[in-house]
């Protein structure tokens, strides 16, 4: 089994439309939970990062973590056509010495 | 498949000292690799376009003379930070790309921890 799954995509939507993201993860030694958009021959960005369980907004994203389900998730409000690109969750040990990334779903906003 | 893996995972050294990481695709063959640093909660940052056979690209603002990198084969690609100081303490991370048919995607390393005392 993967330490992380993430399903590759790639995901279509209209502008405006509400996506949402998906890892799940196996190993309990993760404790820091990011999500990265990275843009064609672009390096990741960071977009969110937070530790604990529950949600976490800024602006129109959502980064949800449940621990007890080792599932985190990630929700674009009233998508736009810049939105798309590939979103990568990665997750940081406790020791801050090893990042582990998903595979990246391709998002598609279509206008 | 498509593993990436770095090594070493974290490393403490010297001012003055240099230190060199190795990235490694295990199951693939990658014709480019890439390198970042990322500082805490901050974006990865991209260093330089490794290509196999060929000089690394760098970006702008990174001295390539401090930050060598050589990808002497498909599956592996150094990066050296020669006389190193504290303000180089920071994550650094690899990528490989991995082209297969129509899918074109680049699988990380797990990153390693710099500490320059």
């Amino acid at each position: 089994q993967k330490e992380v799954e993430q399903d590759p995509g790639p995901l279509s939507v209209p502008e405006g439309a509400i996506v949402s993201l998906n890892c799940t993860y196996s190993n309990s030694a993760f404790q820091y939970f990011m999500w990265y958009r990275q843009y064609s021959r672009k390096g990741p960005e960071l977009l969110m990062y937070t530790y604990s369980s529950g949600n976490k907004e800024d602006g129109r994203f959502t980064a949800q973590v449940d621990k007890s389900s080792k599932y985190i998730s990630l929700f674009i409000r009233d998508s736009q056509p810049s939105d798309s690109a590939t979103y990568l969750c990665a997750f940081l040990n406790n020791a801050g010495n090893m990042l582990t990334f998903g595979g990246g779903t391709r998002l598609m906003v279509k206008p | 498949g498509a593993v990436v893996s770095q090594h070493p995972s974290w490393v403490i050294c010297k001012s003055g000292t240099s230190v060199k990481i190795e990235c490694r695709s295990l199951d693939f063959q990658a014709t480019t690799m890439f390198w970042y640093r990322q500082f805490p909660k901050q974006s990865l940052m991209l260093m330089a376009t490794s290509n196999e056979g060929s000089k690394a690209t760098y970006e702008q603002g990174v001295e390539k003379d401090k930050f060598l990198i050589n990808h002497a084969s498909l599956t592996l690609s150094t990066l050296t930070v020669t006389s190193a100081h504290p303000e180089d303490s920071s994550f650094y991370i690899c990528s490989a790309r991995s082209q297969r048919g129509a899918t074109d995607t680049q699988y990380f390393g797990p990153g390693t921890r710099l500490t320059v005392l």
